[in-house]
């Protein structure tokens, strides 16, 4: 069965610790995104991958990292310096054409 | 700065009316623009997608109207089932490159 997968689907952390998502497709996607949604702000793009070991920021890459060592994985580390890290988090994949952008199941992440 | 621009942010139609969601564009390099349907809890879904050398595409009760000159674009629902309830979201990009995304859409269907 291909897709995206994302784990975990809930994830409490306390402020002041990193925490990283998951996020893993086997749909031989070159290209993957990592998307926040907000209520009111659609979908920010936070990294984006085209290809392994290169990886580029977004529009709100403040705050967060990534690698992409395998083409299936492209994990999103939450650091600490991350202002305000509570929201859903999104990954996606494409081809390289960018068509249709694939998109997982998503993590929601909340602070305390 | 805002890519796609999308309206309105919420909307309510009743059972079998039509809803009508818009949205607009600056960047005329854009060459795809996917509509995707999203329900609470889970990822966005590729509904319909059009690219901007065709005016209108139909898919079952769904229809995107692109107009390129006014670069806009817009996705209507027809005969409106409260299963449809959902946001939606328009987006746009240029072929091999990342997508650019509206605002949303919270689509309410009245039974």
């Amino acid at each position: 069965d291909g897709g995206i997968t994302q784990s975990p689907k809930y994830l409490f952390r306390k402020e002041g610790q990193n925490v990283t998502l998951s996020c893993e497709q086997n749909l031989n996607h070159d290209a993957m995104y990592w998307y926040r949604q907000d209520p009111g702000q659609g979908l920010r793009l936070i990294y984006y991958s085209q290809i392994v070991n290169d990886f580029q920021k977004g529009d709100i890459a403040e705050g967060y990292s990534v690698s992409r060592e395998k083409k299936e994985s492209f994990p999103l580390t939450v650091t600490s310096a991350q202002k305000n890290p509570t929201a859903f988090y999104l990954c996606a994949s494409s081809t390289r054409q960018a068509t249709e952008a694939f998109f997982g199941q998503g993590t929601r992440l909340t602070v305390v | 700065q805002q890519q796609v621009k999308q309206s309105p942010q919420s909307l309510i139609v009743q059972k079998g009316g039509i809803s009508i969601i818009n949205c607009a564009y600056e960047n005329t390099a854009f060459d795809y623009f996917p509509w995707y349907q999203q329900f609470p809890g889970k990822g966005p879904a590729l509904l319909i997608a059009i690219r901007p050398d065709v005016s209108e595409k139909k898919e079952g009760r769904f229809t995107i109207s692109f107009n390129k000159s006014a670069k806009q674009f817009s996705l209507h629902i027809m005969d409106s089932q409260p299963g449809d309830s959902a946001t939606y979201f328009c987006a746009a990009s240029i072929t091999g490159n990342q997508f650019y995304f509206g605002t949303g859409t919270s689509l309410t269907v009245i039974p």
